[in-house]
């Protein structure tokens, strides 16, 4: 399977705790986002990378969130001392190019926070 | 800043026409996507609009009216398997970055 693909598909955690969630996207895709959805909602955007470069920001990302893409390939995102709120399926989705409009989502990584 | 509005739920029976409208606010607009997300599953792209009129893929249809800051989704000979949340997502701002509506949920009933 080529597609993106993410990493856990669940996780469940207890309030306070730190997690880390992994992204892999579609190898030759050079852009890749986060989103974090909750129940009835759309995506809604968090940060994006071009290769490495960590371009932009939501106003709305907590500093507890952090993400990196060290070497242009996969991306890890942190949520430090989880909160309830952060309940939410958080999706990583790719793009070939800065101005390529389909974007391939993955399966997301389901968080409960408990 | 950026926002869309759409319907949140449409209904439907299979073999029938829908239509989801969308609505936005954007500055510097470069296009506007649809995608669809059954239950559980990941969005998966649809079709994407960056000048005025209708693009056709197969029983998919979306339309764009720039002027209007409007567009909108025809899904033709409704079937089942078409039961799933549809988003809008439109790209402006000065980046290529999808901000998405808050979905339609369409119910396809037999």
């Amino acid at each position: 399977d080529t597609g993106v693909s993410q990493d856990p598909r669940h996780k469940i955690t207890k309030r306070g705790q730190n997690v880390t969630f992994r992204c892999d996207p579609i190898s030759e895709h050079n852009r890749l986002y986060w989103y974090r959805q909750t129940l009835g909602q759309g995506p809604e955007f968090l940060t994006y990378f071009q290769n490495e470069a960590q371009l932009e920001k939501s106003r709305l990302l907590s500093d507890r969130f952090s993400a990196e893409r060290p070497k242009g390939s996969f991306s890890t995102l942190e949520i430090q001392r989880t909160e309830q709120g952060d309940s939410a399926m958080y999706l990583c989705a790719s793009t070939l190019g800065d101005r390529n409009t389909e974007a391939f989502f993955g399966q997301g990584t389901r968080l409960t926070v408990v | 800043g950026q926002s869309l509005e759409q319907p949140s739920e449409v209904t439907a029976v299979e073999g029938a026409i829908v239509q989801i409208n969308c609505t936005y606010q954007t500055s510097g607009f470069y296009g506007l996507s649809w995608y669809q997300q059954h239950d559980g599953g990941a969005p998966t792209f649809l079709s994407y609009n960056a000048l005025d009129g209708l693009e056709e893929t197969g029983r998919f249809s979306s339309f764009l009216s720039r002027s209007d800051s409007y567009g909108y989704l025809l899904l033709q000979e409704l079937q089942m398997k078409d039961s799933a949340s549809y988003f809008c997502a439109v790209m402006g701002g000065g980046s290529y970055i999808p901000t998405f509506g808050r979905g339609t949920s369409l119910i396809v009933h037999p």
